[in-house]
C-alpha cells in the first residue's frame, strides 16, 4: 500500500531535549516536506526536500533541521526542542516538485513542557 | 499570507450536494487552484485540482469562474464520511519552490 509513514505518533518531552520524528514513503516520491499545524495559523511548510541531499527551508524553518540521505526517509530534526515547537507535524510526499498531488503522513502530535 | 477566503463552516444535509466556496482574487495566471481536505486531524487528503477549465474526478467537481477569481468545490451526493475541514489552497512559484498557501478552510458538517 501507497503510504507516507511517521514515528512516533504521539509524543511529550521536555525543554532542550533533542528528539528525531521520523517519515518514510514507499512511492518513490522525489519531493518531501514537512508542515507544522497550529490552531488559526493553518499548515505552514518547515522545511522541503527536492531530491536525496537537496533541502531547503520553508517558511518557518527556526529551531528545525532535516536530513535526505536516502529517497524514502526524511527525518526532522528539533536539536533543543522549546515550548514553541508544541504543534501537530506532518510528513508529505509528492512524485516531483510540481506538488500536483501530495501524500500526507497521520501526523505526530509533539507536547514540549 | 493565505491567498484564498473560505466560509468558516458550513452544513449539508446527507445525500445532498455540497457546494463550497473559495475566492482569490488576487491570483496570477499561472497559479493553480488545489482542494484538500482534513478529517479530524489526519493527514489532509488530495481532492482536486484546475487552473481554468473545469474539472472532475471520482471524488468532487471543480468549477472554476472565467475571471479565476474565484472557485466552487462540489461534492455531488455528500456522505457522513465528508465531515471534513476542506482547504482552498493556490499554488505558487517561490523560487524554485512550488508551494502551497493554506488557509484555515471551511469545516462541512453534514448531518444525517
Amino acid at each position: 500500500e501507497a503510504q507516507v509513514t511517521q514515528n512516533p505518533r504521539y509524543l511529550i518531552t521536555v525543554t532542550g531535549k533533542k528528539l528525531t520524528v521520523t517519515c518514510s514513503q514507499n512511492m518513490n516520491h522525489e519531493y518531501m516536506s514537512w508542515y507544522r499545524q497550529d490552531p488559526g495559523l493553518g499548515l505552514r511548510q518547515i522545511y522541503y526536500s527536492m531530491n536525496v541531499e537537496v533541502t531547503d527551508k520553508g517558511d518557518v524553518p527556526e529551531g528545525y533541521k532535516v536530513s535526505r540521505k536516502e529517497k524514502r526517509n526524511f527525518p526532522l530534526i528539533l536539536e533543543s526542542p522549546s515550548p514553541n515547537q508544541t504543534s501537530l507535524y506532518f510528513c508529505a510526499s509528492s512524485k516531483t516538485t510540481v506538488q500536483e498531488t501530495q501524500y500526507f503522513g497521520p501526523g505526530t502530535r509533539l507536547l514540549v513542557l | 499570507d493565505a491567498k484564498t477566503t473560505q466560509p468558516p463552516s458550513m452544513d449539508c444535509a446527507e445525500g445532498r450536494a455540497a457546494n463550497l466556496p473559495c475566492n482569490h482574487s488576487t491570483i496570477s495566471g499561472n497559479e493553480y487552484v488545489y482542494w484538500y481536505r482534513q478529517i479530524h486531524s489526519q493527514g489532509p487528503q488530495y481532492i482536486i485540482h484546475g487552473l481554468k477549465n473545469n474539472e472532475t474526478n471520482e471524488m468532487a467537481s471543480l468549477i472554476i469562474t472565467e475571471d479565476r477569481k474565484s472557485s466552487t468545490l462540489i461534492l455531488p451526493h455528500a456522505t457522513l464520511r465528508d465531515t471534513a475541514v476542506y482547504y482552498c489552497i493556490v499554488r505558487v512559484e517561490d523560487g524554485n519552490n512550488r508551494k502551497l498557501i493554506w488557509g484555515l478552510g471551511t469545516s462541512l458538517a453534514v448531518n444525517p
